[in-house]
């Protein structure tokens, strides 16, 4: 079935970067818009930034945008978070999410990667 | 685009009818939908287009509203169904949530 996975969350130091991917699998990648999302501990969500299905228009949350960067590699079947100069508020688990069949709603997510940004 | 959720907490017990309300800064139309989730799991869509149930949820759960103001109802609640739901606006970008229900064993 439709199937997403995140990966490469860890502890990093406050300044330094993190790459995340959501390998996706069991439906045609390349044809659908992705996004992440992300919820801080004990938090609520947040969404984080969307990509379209080319990778022609991304979009990002004010508290990320000009640190993070969302691409997606859609010969690889796969979407990326770059996350530069991390802050501590970036703590939090890292869902990638997929509009699959409603309408512009999440129906698929990840099972999300835990990103602790600490010295 | 802001969000609220009331109630931020709601008490109730297996078999109530339970009403959550989200209510947005600006008119969404009917771009709004509704999520739970359960702790250390991802969210689970419930409601789309504001009444639209997905797939494989139970009819016991509902939306309604337009415009600004939302409702999710769960006509008997069910003990897995304590849990935190969260509404979402895709009217525009930045896409938001709202903080959160949570609904707990009375």
């Amino acid at each position: 079935q439709v199937q997403l996975v995140e990966s490469g969350g860890g502890v990093v130091q406050p300044g330094r970067s993190l790459r995340l991917s959501c390998a996706a699998s069991e439906f045609t990648f390349s044809s659908y818009t992705m996004h992440w999302v992300r919820q801080a501990p004990g938090k609520g969500l947040e969404w984080v930034a969307v990509i379209s299905y080319d990778g022609s228009n991304t979009y990002f949350a004010d508290s990320v945008k000009g640190r993070f960067t969302i691409s997606r590699d859609n010969s690889k079947n796969t979407l990326f978070l770059q996350m530069n100069s991390l802050r501590t508020e970036d703590t939090a688990v890292y869902f990638c999410a997929l509009p699959y069949n409603s309408l512009d709603a999440f129906d698929i997510w990840g099972q999300g990667t835990m990103v602790t940004v600490s010295s | 685009i802001q969000l609220t959720q009331s109630p931020s907490f709601l008490s109730a017990s297996v078999g109530d009818r339970v009403t959550l309300t989200c209510r947005a800064s600006q008119g969404i139309s009917s771009y709004l939908a509704w999520y739970q989730q359960k702790p250390g799991k991802a969210p689970k869509l419930l409601i789309y287009a504001a009444s639209t149930l997905q797939s494989g949820v139970p009819s016991r759960f509902s939306g309604s509203g337009s415009g600004t103001e939302f409702t999710l109802t769960i006509s008997s609640l069910q003990p897995e169904d304590f849990a935190t739901y969260y509404c979402q606006q895709l009217s525009s970008y930045p896409v938001t949530f709202g903080p959160g229900t949570k609904v707990d064993i009375e």
